[in-house]
């Protein structure tokens, strides 16, 4: 199986913050790498596929980039909304396998 | 506008089975590939199984293999996971999934006795 590695596993930050989140495939996963978002009592969201493909709705605040094992998620501007849990997913290869996630905390 | 709303979750007692549904709306069901990803209680997303279009393919992580079968009706653009032998370790939040890009609010698992 394909190990999702992210890191940090949680970090604290202020509105208005940039952030870098990132994921570490154990093997090559060319750019088949999905970014999810996922509030407490919420289902996830979908941010961002093919590394760095935003989904359709999904403000540009959200950026993703990489290929083969390392990857990053980057918000801009942090927002109250956008405090959450963030996770990586692979699909190139089965199982699918998501990263342990990455709890942004407000400061 | 895709929706995917889970339903047939519930308390079942260890060794017992339950059959979780999704019925989808809003994108052509019989195009697409289906997930089912668990959430248990304080740990991270671990993805269960999918299923192709035509139902004709399917896929398991290990730990459900032999005890869990997913299907699909597209008649009914519906999507099932049938659970059976379930553990304390199936207990989790099931969510229902378009490619794992669109998901479903989610049904509770409990598994207890």
């Amino acid at each position: 199986d394909i190990q999702m590695t992210q890191s940090p596993s949680s970090l604290s930050a202020s509105v208005g913050d940039t952030v870098t989140i990132t994921c570490r495939a154990s093997q090559g996963i060319a750019n088949y790498l999905s970014w999810l978002q996922q509030k407490p009592g919420k289902a996830p969201k979908a941010l961002i596929y093919g590394a760095s493909n935003l989904q359709s709705g999904v403000p540009s605040k959200f950026s993703g980039s990489g290929s083969g094992t390392d990857f990053t998620l980057t918000i801009s501007g942090l927002q109250p909304e956008d405090f959450a849990i963030y996770y990586c997913l692979q699909y190139h290869s089965y199982p699918r396998t998501f990263g342990q996630g990455t709890k942004v905390e407000i400061k | 506008e895709v929706q995917l709303v889970e339903s047939g979750g519930g308390l079942v007692q260890p060794g017992g089975s339950l059959r979780l549904s999704c019925a989808a709306s809003g994108f052509t069901f019989s195009d697409s590939w289906m997930d089912w990803v668990r959430r248990a209680p304080g740990k991270g997303l671990e993805w269960v199984a999918n299923i192709k279009p035509d139902g004709s393919e399917k896929s398991y992580v290990d730990s459900v293999k032999g005890r869990f079968t997913i299907s699909r009706d597209n008649s009914k653009n519906s999507l099932y996971l049938q659970m059976n032998s379930l553990r304390a370790e199936d207990m989790a939040v099931y969510y229902c999934t378009r490619s794992l890009d669109n998901w479903g609010q989610g049904t509770l698992v409990t598994v207890s006795s």
